[in-house]
């Protein structure tokens, strides 16, 4: 699709599980970025990729964040020993390198953890 | 530290009234500002963005944005609301060359037909 796409687009986990959220983004997109919203909120920074190098990291919550993004193209947003306080709207967004702020959201991975 | 503050949180009125939602940033160097929307049931999207110049931006759907450096400012306007703008509202600045956008909190728009 022409779009950027996230997967699953509902997640329920139980409080302890582990989780992967799936970024597909726009073909020739360099730059990846995913962001964590709470409801009522705006959407946080979580971190930011340019190809597979990850430059910005300083949003994850915890060490128990990961993402990566091995071949510049799909990334994944992993969640381990997942916490109440991570339910929230995970979202994935890409650019152009030359274009900034001009981000292309996916729809979110909703996380529920019970 | 950037940050993003928008005062309205839910704004209610009715067709064909005038639009204005607050945005003010905080951020001591040269900032690129943007409005995005998100309609009900959609993902985000851009509105419109200032990255320098006329500080008078236009964007999509009739919506223009003036940014005001003095004031830190970059307020989202429509002269007249149409039921189809019933969505969410973000301010968001980034700053120098960085693609990092900070958000605001949003602004909860319903127009009634």
């Amino acid at each position: 699709g022409a779009g950027v796409s996230q997967s699953p687009r509902y997640k329920v986990a139980k409080r302890g599980q582990d989780v992967a959220l799936r970024c597909d983004p726009i073909s020739g997109h360099v730059s990846l970025f995913w962001y964590q919203q709470a409801l009522g909120q705006g959407p946080e920074f979580l971190t930011y990729f340019q190809n597979e190098a990850q430059l910005d990291k300083s949003g994850l919550p915890s060490d128990r964040f990961f993402a990566e993004r091995p071949e510049g193209s799909v990334s994944t947003l992993k969640i381990q020993r997942t916490q109440q306080e991570d339910s929230a709207v995970y979202l994935c967004a890409s650019s152009l390198r030359w274009t900034p702020g001009e981000l292309f959201f996916g729809e979110g991975s909703r996380l529920t953890v019970l | 530290a950037q940050s993003v503050s928008q005062h309205n949180h839910h704004v209610i009125l009715s067709e064909a009234a005038s639009l204005e939602l607050g945005c003010n940033y905080s951020y001591g160097g040269t900032v690129n500002l943007f409005w995005y929307v998100q309609y009900p049931g959609q993902h985000l999207q851009l509105l419109l963005k200032y990255f320098s110049g006329d500080p008078l931006v236009k964007g999509i759907k009739g919506f223009e944005a003036e940014f005001i450096k003095s004031k830190f400012s970059f307020n989202l306007r429509k002269p007249s609301v149409q039921w189809s703008d019933t969505a969410e509202y973000f301010c968001a600045v980034s700053g120098g060359a960085t693609n990092k956008l900070i958000f605001g909190t949003g602004t909860l728009l319903a127009v009634q037909p």
